[in-house]
Formats: C-alpha cells, sequence, structure tokens
C-alpha cells in the first residue's frame, strides 16, 4: 500500500474556472477527510465521509465547494468559478473511523487560481 | 469542542531531547490526545496518541497529566529532520474530524 494519493499536486488556474481534485484512500480505510490549509496556518476541516456518506460539511464548505465519494472508494472535490481566496494546500486524509485511530494524510493539491 | 493550546514556536539543539507541551483543560473523558507533525511542504504526519497512560513508539514518547489538562510529546533526541510544526488534537473514540490549531513550530538548531 503506498498511502493516501491525491491528483494533481499542483493546478494553477484561471479565476471563474472549474476544477476537480482527487484522492485515493489507503485501501480497506472506511473514512476519507478533506481539509484546505493556508500559507503559516493550520489545516482547516472541509468535509469527512464514512463509507459513501458525507457526515459533515464544514461551514468553509460554500455551495461552490462539492464532494462525493462513489462507492465509498475514491473521492473528488470540485470547486466551482474558482476565486483568488480558494488558492491553498487541499489535503486529503484517511483513517478506520474506530477507536480514535490515526489519519493518514496524502501531500496534498496546492491549487493557485490566477 | 474541547481546545488545545501550544506555544507558537520553540528551538531546540540537534541530539538534545525536545519536550513540547501542550494544554487541554477541557478535555472529556472520551477524548484521545493525539499529536501530529507537518514537515515543509508534506501533508501532516501521524506522531502519536494516547488516552490516559503514557506512551512509547519509536518517533517519540506522550506523557500524559494525571488529571489529563495537559500533556507533553517527548522527542528524545531532536534531529534536523524533526524540524517541523507540531499539533496537539483531541478526539473523540468514536471519531469525528480532527481540528487543527496553530500549533508549535519547532526549530532544530544544529
Amino acid at each position: 500500500d503506498t498511502g493516501v494519493s491525491q491528483d494533481p499536486r499542483h493546478k494553477i488556474t484561471k479565476r471563474g474556472q472549474n476544477v476537480t481534485f482527487r484522492c485515493d484512500p489507503i485501501s480497506e480505510h472506511n473514512r476519507l477527510y478533506w481539509y484546505r490549509q493556508t500559507l503559516g496556518q493550520g489545516p482547516e476541516f472541509l468535509t469527512y465521509f464514512q463509507n459513501e456518506a458525507q457526515l459533515e460539511k464544514s461551514r468553509l464548505l460554500s455551495d461552490r465547494f462539492s464532494a462525493e465519494r462513489p462507492k465509498g472508494s475514491f473521492s473528488t472535490l470540485e470547486i466551482q468559478r474558482t476565486e483568488q481566496g480558494d488558492s491553498a494546500m487541499y489535503l486529503c486524509a484517511s483513517s478506520t473511523g474506530t477507536g480514535g485511530p490515526e489519519a493518514f494524510f496524502g501531500q496534498g493539491t496546492r491549487l493557485t487560481v490566477v | 469542542d474541547a481546545k488545545t493550546t501550544q506555544p507558537n514556536s520553540m528551538e531546540s539543539n540537534e541530539e538534545e531531547p525536545v519536550h513540547l507541551p501542550c494544554n487541554h483543560s477541557t478535555i472529556s473523558g472520551t477524548d484521545y490526545i493525539h499529536w501530529y507533525r507537518q514537515l515543509p511542504s508534506q501533508g501532516p504526519e501521524y506522531v502519536i496518541h494516547g488516552l490516559t497512560s503514557n506512551v512509547n513508539n519509536r518517533m517519540a514518547s506522550l506523557a500524559i497529566a494525571e488529571d489529563r489538562k495537559s500533556s507533553t510529546l517527548i522527542l528524545h533526541r531532536a534531529t534536523l529532520r524533526d524540524a517541523a510544526v507540531y499539533y496537539c488534537i483531541l478526539l473523540k473514540n468514536y471519531g469525528q474530524n480532527f481540528v487543527f490549531g496553530p500549533g508549535t513550530r519547532l526549530s532544530v538548531l544544529p
């Protein structure tokens, strides 16, 4: 197992365009998280899934953001009509989801909106 | 949600022990204490976690106060590769999202 994989690693887009990021969690991890991190700050929670069910969404996740996890495996995070304020590192993590376990994070996707 | 407070930054000399403190005075009985670290340009990395008893693993030790209102992450011999931001996080047994604070930026001096 190679850990949590995120694609792409870097994305530059023009303001107003839509972007989609993919996260492949560790196999058999039923919990998957999305976080956003700006320079000098700790990661901010966006949303998490238990299998295919999206159980919690942060108020940071505006209606321009949507996340899916079809079939409880990989997940996608889409941002529509990107704004410069969306520029950040988007991190994905997975865990087994029970007993206060550790989460494993991917390397992240760095989004730059120009 | 129970919150944690950590110093903004700390310095250590290489090969010396480092004690990173975390206060969590509003911790509840079901909160696990987790530590993660984030190296430059990397995602956060799990370091250690515990509930009540002190814990040791190959990376670090976790010392938990008897009243559980504070904990200390101990790196026994700091190396340059330990320079990172260290986050102390509380997580309930049944799991929830990880709430990261600003963490402690550890600098290791050669």
